[in-house]
């Protein structure tokens, strides 16, 4: 079954760009399904980033599009993220997941990253 | 976007309760709903997709109803294992998922 992990740097100043990489094992990211970014600002629900195929077409949340790139390595099976111009708005857990049959059916663990 | 609205925000049941979960959506969303549990510092985790289909491996005590804008998830008789706050989740805009606010459910 597919795993995924995250990692990145759990701290990030204001005005910086943040970036996360998650890792995919147990199967091919060339596999028929989306792979996207949530993230969970701490003590609140989920907020869906966006996503990309593995023909590199994405799609963003509106409110975040101006500041997002989710990028794939097919050499390396990963994913990233990157977003530009933190605010404090922006620590939150961030998760990388699969979107399969428009349901996120596996997720990472997670990874906190603090702006600050 | 579609607005996800869940409730109750929170609810406090005992072991071998029945309880139910209400997600309403703000435009008609066909049978495009999932849910999630989420333990403390846990990841989410699929429970149910398409609005009653139980993903692999979920115990037979959860069930899913609804379609249009008015979904439930119910849960016939809780365990310990089953406090923890769920999230519904609508998949009609593929352009724009969105979450509920979430339910926590908390051991009476």
């Amino acid at each position: 079954q597919v795993q995924l992990q995250e990692s990145g740097p759990g701290l990030v100043k204001p005005s910086e760009t943040l970036s996360l990489t998650c890792a995919v094992s147990g199967g091919s990211i060339s596999r028929s399904n989306w792979w996207t970014w949530v993230r969970q600002p701490p003590g609140k629900g989920l907020e869906w980033i966006g996503e990309i195929y593995q023909s590199g077409s994405t799609n963003y949340n509106p409110s975040l599009k101006s500041r997002v790139t989710i990028s794939i390595d097919k050499s390396k099976n990963q994913f990233s993220l990157k977003l530009n111009s933190v605010t404090a708005a922006d620590t939150a857990v961030y998760y990388c997941t699969s979107l399969t049959s428009r349901r996120f059916d596996y997720w990472g663990q997670g990874t906190l990253v603090t702006v600050s | 976007d579609i607005q996800m609205t869940q409730s109750p925000s929170s609810l406090s049941a005992s072991v071998g309760d029945r309880i139910t979960i209400t997600c309403r959506a703000s435009q008609s969303i066909s049978t495009y709903l999932n849910w999630y549990q989420q333990r403390p510092g846990k990841a989410p985790k699929l429970l149910i997709h398409d609005v009653y289909t139980l993903q692999s491996g979920v115990p037979s005590r959860f069930s899913g109803s609804g379609s249009g804008t008015d979904f439930t998830l119910t849960i016939s008789s809780l365990q310990p294992e089953d406090f923890a706050t769920y999230y519904c989740q609508q998949s009609y805009n593929t352009a724009m998922y969105t979450f509920g606010q979430g339910t926590k459910l908390e051991s009476k």
